[in-house]
């Protein structure tokens, strides 16, 4: 099925440092949401965008939807060894439509 | 934000047999369901859309004899893995879409159900 560019694939930063990730496509979609997967759980949702354009921040996480509406990027502030992860961006056209993952990027933080 | 629980958490059972996963959604109604399956190391595949009270609609490639949805209630999703095989071992996670304050969706994930088939 389709899925979205994410990028980078994986990470290994050193504890305060600041994370980017992005993620992007060649069709639109009205809604990104940002999700991490511990290993062994469920997606836990992180950041959701509903309007191009807009910035969210969730404490140290921040997110943009882009103005085009085929990309959105998350920005991790100061990370901690529990940012340790798997984040996906999912994309979605409408409400009644599936969401569109990412690959994921794997987030090692080395304290 | 919402929850989203599944049981079981992890389930063994022999090659032939039938499993059965329920989702359910604890602090809002979810019309719609969907089932993912994950390989490790990899993203989550779409399996299925659960509608309440109607067919649950099949991504391609799912075998729909194979893996029953069952969309009863507002709350319950259950997904039955038939004569399960080797193959079908793998992490099952479903989600659900409840309706944010401004008309969009958003969509909460359970905390996935580890299949192991012998």
């Amino acid at each position: 099925g389709q899925q979205l560019n994410q990028n980078p694939q994986s990470m290994f930063i050193q504890e305060g440092e600041d994370v980017s990730m992005n993620c992007t496509s060649s069709s639109i979609f009205n809604t990104w949401l940002w999700y991490k997967q511990d290993p062994g759980e469920g997606p836990v949702l992180l950041i959701a965008l509903y309007k191009a354009g807009e910035l969210t921040s969730n404490g140290r996480l921040t997110a943009q939807f882009g103005i085009t509406r085929k990309d959105s990027f998350l920005n991790i502030s100061a990370s901690i060894p529990s940012d340790v992860g798997i984040y996906f961006c999912a994309g979605q056209l409408g409400g009644n439509t599936p969401l569109v993952f990412g690959k994921g990027t794997r987030l090692s933080v080395i304290a | 934000g919402a929850v989203v629980s599944q049981h079981p958490s992890r389930v063994i059972c022999k090659s032939g047999t039938s499993v059965k996963i329920e989702c359910r959604s604890l602090d809002f109604q979810a019309t719609t369901m969907f089932w993912y399956r994950q390989f490790p190391k990899q993203s989550l595949m779409l399996m299925a859309t659960s509608n309440e009270g109607s067919k649950a609609t099949y991504e391609q490639g799912v075998e729909k004899d194979k893996f029953l949805i069952n969309h009863a209630s507002l709350t319950l999703s259950t997904l039955t893995v038939t004569s399960a095989h080797p193959e079908d071992s793998s992490f099952y996670i479903c989600s659900a879409r409840d309706r944010t304050g401004t008309g969009g969706y958003t969509q909460y994930f359970g905390p996935g159900t580890r299949l192991t088939v012998l």
